[in-house]
């Protein structure tokens, strides 16, 4: 079945560091999107991409799209403690979405 | 931005009792909704695709006869997790779609159960 794999799992950063979570699909993706949930709280869209080596940027977060449409990534730049939560990618599939294991982010201050 | 709630936010309940979740757009019609499963520290499993006016499709592993769903309107979606046991406690959340199959998801808040 879908599979949507993401690491790393936890990091932890001083605040001011960069950070980087993947995700990788064992099979081609529609689209993906990406989402964030805080502790406690329900995930929250952050950006869609659809083409084939796509490029967003939102303020600090650049998100990028593979070539093979089977893997994308999400990078903060300058981490802040707002930033704090698991960020999830959710990759299309059959019009549904399958959500990635997640990676939870710590930022000290 | 779309409004999806969810209720109960929690619920305990005894073992051998069925426990109903509800999922309403607030603010637009969902033909399509997901629920979702999420245990502690862990990702959101597909549980299943709740479609309006016909019958909900499953993932592979869900007992459909566990998780009864039903899409009644274009704005509520209900889960029936019927004879509950402790094994069943989890966080269940449901989404919708409002638009285009490609559209973003709209999160309700959520409904941890416990069961005892």
């Amino acid at each position: 079945g879908q599979q949507v794999m993401q690491i790393p799992q936890y990091q932890h950063v001083q605040e001011g560091e960069d950070f980087t979570t993947y995700c990788n699909s064992s099979t081609t993706l529609s689209n993906i999107q990406w989402y964030k949930q805080r502790p406690g709280g329900h995930p929250v869209f952050l950006i869609q991409l659809v083409k084939s080596g796509e490029v967003k940027k939102q303020k600090r977060l650049t998100f990028q799209f593979g070539e093979a449409k089977k893997n994308s990534s999400l990078h903060i730049t300058a981490t802040q403690t707002t930033d704090v939560g698991t960020y999830f990618c959710a990759g299309l599939n059959f019009n549904k979405f399958y959500f990635g294991s997640g990676t939870k982010l710590n930022v000290k201050p | 931005g779309a409004v999806v709630s969810q209720h109960p936010s929690w619920v305990i309940c005894k073992s051998g009792t069925s426990v109903k979740i509800e999922c309403r757009s607030l603010d637009f019609q969902a033909t399509t909704m997901f629920w979702y499963r999420q245990f502690p520290k862990q990702s959101l499993m597909l549980m299943a695709t709740s479609n309006e006016g016909s019958k909900a499709t499953y993932e592979q592993g869900v007992e459909k006869d566990k998780f009864l769903i039903n899409h009644a309107s274009l704005t509520l979606s209900t889960l029936t997790v019927t004879s509950a046991h402790p094994e069943d406690s989890s966080f269940y959340i449901c989404s919708a779609r409002s638009g285009t199959v490609t559209g973003e998801l709209f999160f309700g808040e959520g409904s941890r159960l416990t069961v005892l």
